[in-house]
């Protein structure tokens, strides 16, 4: 089974300032990479997949890299709504499953 | 647009049953990917199961923590799907959110959940 192993749990950025956040997998998922945005009392909402294609709607400040085992989702000039928890998740062909990270906090600095 | 809205939740004892549902509209269900994704109290996402459209098999796939105890089934023709709980346990308690692969509609699976109900919560307990 793959493990997706997200850093760091927490990560507290100014409003403005860009994030970085990492995704690392156990063994190689190619490119089957997502994130996901998931605010409080909310649903997850879809950002990247593919690992580097932005989501309908998405705007260009997010921005997803990496493939094989290490990932990253960064975020340019941080605005209010963007503090939230961040997941990746990967899709397994077999067994099919998708596996979630545990996720990062990003928070006011 | 894109809905899907959950329903069925509610208070069960350990070992008993619930049936979620989830009603679909905005795109095309019968062509669609759908999955149940659930998330325990203060914790993080946990992918449930999945049944594929039928056109593509209808195949259900399951977490380990789940197989054997939910079913995953759909009823197209009233664009709705549906999540069998059975031998309910206290760590199923969660929101349960059903989620579609927008790209699976048209032939072409992202192999992600780009859309998500809003959740219905699961409490198993005595």
């Amino acid at each position: 089974e793959i493990v997706m192993t997200q850093s760091p749990a927490t990560l507290s950025v100014s409003p403005g300032e860009r994030a970085t956040l990492s995704c690392r997998a156990s063994q190689s998922v190619s490119s089957t990479l997502a994130w996901y945005q998931q605010k409080p009392g909310q649903a997850p909402r879809l950002l990247i997949y593919g690992a580097s294609t932005r989501a309908t709607g998405i705007p260009a400040r997010f921005s997803g890299s990496g493939s094989g085992t290490e990932f990253t989702l960064t975020i340019t000039s941080l605005q209010s709504e963007d503090f939230a928890v961040y997941y990746c998740q990967q899709y397994n062909n077999w067994p099919p499953m998708y596996t979630f990270g545990q996720g990062t906090k990003l928070e006011i600095k | 647009e894109v809905q899907l809205v959950e329903s069925g939740g509610g208070l069960v004892k350990p070992g008993g049953s619930l049936r979620l549902s989830c009603a679909a509209s905005g795109f095309i269900f019968r062509k669609a990917w759908m999955s149940w994704v659930r998330q325990a109290p203060g914790k993080g996402l946990e992918w449930v199961g999945r049944i594929k459209s039928k056109t593509d098999g209808g195949t259900k796939d399951y977490a380990a923590p789940v197989k054997g105890r939910f079913t995953i089934s759909r009823d197209d023709s009233k664009n709705t799907l549906y999540l069998e709980m059975n031998s309910l346990k206290t760590e199923d308690t969660a929101v349960y959110y059903c989620s579609t692969d927008e790209g699976s509609s048209w032939g072409s699976p992202r192999l992600a959940l780009d859309y998500w109900g809003q959740g219905t919560l699961v409490t198993v307990s005595s």
